[in-house]
């Protein structure tokens, strides 16, 4: 089965500063999302990204995929400390599937 | 966009317990709901997906006995940890997918924390 797998596990930046994360998969998809999770709360859903688009922005986030490379990134510019949390990227499969398979994350901490 | 309740939040229980987790889409019709267990410093795990009205599907080495999914109304699922054990403690997410959505896109709960003692 596929699985995201982001990079790096962990991220200390300080304020001001630009973060970036990525995340691989092994298999088609039809598109990929990116979910941010506070320590200990659900899951907030960030942006998506389909298989057809390389590049998607909102707001201080930018999202690139890379469908030949099974690799997508994303950028937060001018972090803040309230950007601290663990960043998620989640693909579905090609065919329907509803499923989602989650990367193991990367936990962004911004220093003030 | 979209709300998913939880309840409760939060459970301490005895183990050999039954635990029930409460699973509500407050402003739309939720035709599938998807439970994750999350284990610490962990990735989300998709436990089953349960679609109104229809039995659960269970992902692969998740024992559909143990773990006890009814999807009764377009608003809520629920999961009953039977004779839970200490090895059960995790952080349990349900998410909610509405009907006719073009994309994948679910909107997750905020989370239940389960510790059995």
């Amino acid at each position: 089965s596929q699985q995201g797998e982001e990079d790096p596990q962990a991220l200390s930046i300080q304020e001001g500063e630009n973060a970036t994360m990525n995340c691989s998969y092994k298999t088609s998809i039809n598109n990929l999302q990116w979910y941010r999770q506070n320590s200990g709360r659900g899951l907030v859903h960030l942006i998506l990204i389909r298989s057809n688009e390389r590049e998607k922005h909102s707001g201080r986030l930018r999202v690139t995929l890379d469908t030949s490379k099974k690799s997508s990134s994303l950028l937060i510019t001018a972090s803040r400390a309230a950007d601290t949390a663990s960043y998620f990227c989640a693909t579905d499969a090609q065919g329907g599937s509803e499923k989602l398979v989650f990367g193991k994350g990367t936990k962004l901490t911004v220093n003030p | 966009g979209a709300v998913v309740s939880q309840h409760p939040s939060r459970v301490i229980c005895k183990s050999g317990t039954s635990v029930k987790i409460e699973c509500r889409s407050l402003d739309f019709q939720a035709t599938t709901m998807f439970w994750y267990r999350q284990f610490p410093k962990q990735s989300l795990m998709l436990m089953a997906t349960s679609n109104e009205g229809s039995k659960a599907t269970y992902e692969q080495g998740v024992e559909k006995d143990k773990f006890l999914i009814n999807h009764a109304s377009l608003t809520l699922s629920t999961l009953t940890v039977t004779s839970a054990h200490p090895e059960d403690s995790s952080f349990y997410i349900c998410s909610a997918r509405g009907a006719g959505e073009a994309y994948n896109e679910q909107f997750f709960g905020p989370g239940t924390r389960l510790t059995v003692l």
